[in-house]
């Protein structure tokens, strides 16, 4: 089955500089990807997701990269600021579209 | 502000008490979910309604009894919980996609405390 999981639970940065949370994936076969955010107290929030047929994808100060090689992907928040505070969680889809599994969780805090 | 409402926020209650969390939202979407939340950690999916039809259920035990009403709807019913059941229920919604499910728009959910 499909497990996705990511590489460090805490991430401690400074306010404006860049971000990088990292996360892998075990199914070769896992074609779509999602990052969301969840802020304390909060349900999570759609970020940004990629396609396996792509391996970048930007949005508003974020951007993921996705290594279908190593089966790896990342997503990277440029200039933090104090309100990227959260957990971030990487998913993907298991078995079915419906069965979305959710990563372990990093949880990114911005020093001013 | 999130568009899927959930109610209550907060819920305490006894083992041997019936309460029933609730879901509501108003995007006309034809899939709605709920997942299970451990402090943390991250959520786990318990059920997933496609069209009001309850289509995946992930061995989640029968003291917990989904319900879709209908397509803005989405209940959870409790009954003879477990103190090990305390955890935030989050509900969620989304566009039915050919393949995968794309965005899912969670509530702020409801955090339960059996005691």
């Amino acid at each position: 089955g499909e497990s996705v999981g990511l590489h460090l639970p805490t991430l401690s940065v400074q306010e404006g500089d860049n971000s990088i949370i990292n996360c892998a994936y075990s199914n070769s076969a896992s074609d779509y990807f999602i990052w969301y955010k969840q802020e304390s107290g909060k349900g999570p929030q759609f970020i940004i997701d990629i396609r396996s047929n792509m391996d970048k994808r930007q949005g508003q100060r974020v951007t993921v990269l996705l290594n279908k090689t190593v089966k790896h992907l990342s997503l990277q928040i440029a200039a933090t600021q104090p309100g990227d505070s959260a957990v971030y969680f990487c998913a993907a889809p298991r078995i079915s579209g419906s069965r979305l599994t959710f990563g372990e969780g990093t949880q990114l805090t911005v020093n001013p | 502000d999130t568009e899927v409402t959930q109610t209550p926020k907060h819920l305490v209650m006894g083992m041997t008490n019936k309460k029933s969390l609730k879901c509501e939202q108003h995007m006309g979407h034809r899939a709605m979910y709920w997942y299970k939340q451990k402090a943390k950690k991250p959520p786990e999916l318990m059920f997933v309604y496609s069209y009001e039809k309850l289509s995946i259920n992930e061995s989640v035990p029968s003291r917990f009894s989904p319900e879709c009403p209908n397509s803005s709807l989405l209940n959870l019913h409790l009954h003879a919980l477990q103190p090990e059941d305390s955890a935030l229920y989050l509900c969620a919604s989304s566009r039915i996609r050919g393949r995968g499910t794309g965005e899912l728009f969670f509530g702020e959910g409801s955090r339960l405390t059996v005691l």
